[in-house]
């Protein structure tokens, strides 16, 4: 199983501010690396898939990057609305597999 | 307008039997690529099988022998046969499209095992 490190697993930002989150796999996974974003309650949203193509009416201010075992997501001006859980996966392998997630809090 | 309105999730005791339901709108079952993934409560996500249109299944190890994938065409539904349940099964289960990412979610159904 391929293993799937965010860090760090909190990140304290203040809005407009350009946040950075990471994710480690402990195998090369290519490019087939997405990210989601989960609200409380809510099903999480996909915002990337391979490494860095955002998805259907994504913000541009969510960029994606890295390729066999590093991967960033990067949000560049953060809103109120972005201060919430993010995931990263694997879909190189199967069984595919999620990072334990980066939760992204107003400081 | 693309939707999926899932059902049946309950509480159940271990080593019972259960069956969730995803209905789908907007698209056809038999011909799209669909996939369940789970999150226990408080706990990140874990993909548990894939569907391919022409009906290959991948499942998790965890789960193999245990739960089963059906669709039902006429419905335009796609079924979770979920048996000898444990614990460990507990979560919220989504089922979404795609078969490598997920990029359309389910609102899910919690399922809860426990004695």
């Amino acid at each position: 199983e391929i293993v799937m490190t965010q860090s760090p697993v909190t990140l304290s930002m203040s809005p407009g501010e350009r946040a950075t989150l990471s994710c480690r796999a402990s195998q090369s996974v290519g490019s087939d690396l997405a990210w989601y974003q989960q609200k409380p309650g809510q099903a999480p949203r996909l915002l990337i898939y391979g490494a860095s193509t955002r998805a259907t009416g994504v913000p541009a201010r969510f960029s994606g990057s890295g390729s066999g075992t590093e991967f960033t997501l990067t949000i560049s001006s953060l809103l109120s609305d972005d201060f919430t859980l993010y995931y990263c996966q694997q879909y190189n392998k199967w069984e595919y597999t999620f990072g334990q997630g980066t939760k992204l809090e107003i400081k | 307008e693309v939707q999926v309105v899932q059902s049946g999730g309950d509480l159940v005791q271990p080593g019972e039997s259960l069956t969730l339901s995803c209905a789908a709108s907007g698209f056809a079952v038999i011909s799209d690529y669909l996939s369940w993934v789970r999150q226990a409560p408080g706990k990140g996500l874990e993909w548990v099988l894939v569907i391919y249109h022409g009906g290959n299944t991948y499942y998790r190890d965890s789960v193999k022998g245990r739960f089963t994938i059906s669709r039902d065409n006429s419905k335009n539904t796609l079924y979770l046969h979920m048996n000898n349940l444990r614990p460990e099964d507990t979560a919220v289960y989504y089922c979404v499209r795609g078969y490598n990412y997920a990029y359309f979610w389910g609102q899910g159904t919690l399922v809860t095992v426990s004695s």
